[in-house]
């Protein structure tokens, strides 16, 4: 069972599209993230969702915006598409527990291309 | 903010011992993580550290010195399958949410 999945794999569309990522985890956990990675593999955090609610928001255009349905659910919502989106998006979830408090896990990712 | 280096890239002989350098400068400081990210696919969990000291998992071990801003990663008896890229992150609070920072990763390129 894949512990946390993301789709689609890959993503090419159009500037000025509007388009969505789902993520769902099956591991229980409390805590959800959407991280971008650049063409220069730089890995950098955009949202993080605790209990359906918006935690931190690093400073993201509003042309993105997470929705979590439930909590196994954060799906990425991206409007008026630019070449700059182009990139590798991941999701990553967390748990609160004790035991293994800190660990990210990170889906497999998807690669959004935008022509 | 979060300031966080370490080498670029790197290149080992099947093997040997590498040791991939990280340091950070971080408000709320909570722990300092090592990822494994191979080439097209998605970051690994491979170490945590949250005290000072070694921490040693077959292989691999991390460092943390947090007077100094310092972590390392050991790898030792490379393997060909160790060529990949190494994340260093630092978990920040108190957002709640303990948000990694990643820096912008070292490719390790394993050779015979």
């Amino acid at each position: 069972d894949t512990a946390v999945s993301q789709t689609p794999k890959y993503l090419v569309t159009q500037m000025g599209n509007d388009k969505s990522i789902k993520c769902e985890q099956n591991l229980g956990h409390d805590t959800m993230y959407w991280y971008k990675q650049d063409s220069k593999k730089f890995l950098k955090i955009m949202f993080s969702y605790n209990n359906k609610e918006l935690i931190i928001n690093e400073t993201v255009p509003n042309r993105f915006s997470p929705k979590s349905p439930d909590k196994a659910h954060l799906n990425l919502h991206i409007n008026s598409l630019e070449l700059g989106d182009s990139a590798v998006y991941f999701c990553a979830s967390r748990t609160k527990l004790a035991g293994d408090p800190e660990t990210q896990y990170f889906g497999p990712g998807t690669r959004l291309l935008v022509l | 903010g979060q300031n966080i280096d370490q080498p670029t890239e790197m290149t080992a002989t099947e093997g040997a011992i590498v040791q991939i350098n990280c340091t950070y400068q971080t408000s709320g400081f909570n722990g300092l993580f090592w990822y494994q990210q191979h080439a097209g696919e998605a970051p690994t969990f491979l170490s945590y550290n949250v005290l000072d000291g070694l921490e040693e998992k077959g292989r691999f071990s991390s460092f943390l010195s947090r007077s100094k801003g310092y972590s390392y990663l050991l790898l030792k008896e490379l393997q060909m399958k160790d060529s990949a890229s190494y994340l260093c992150a630092v978990s920040t609070y108190p957002t709640g949410a303990n948000n990694l920072f990643f820096g912008t990763g070292t490719r390790l390129t394993v050779i015979p």
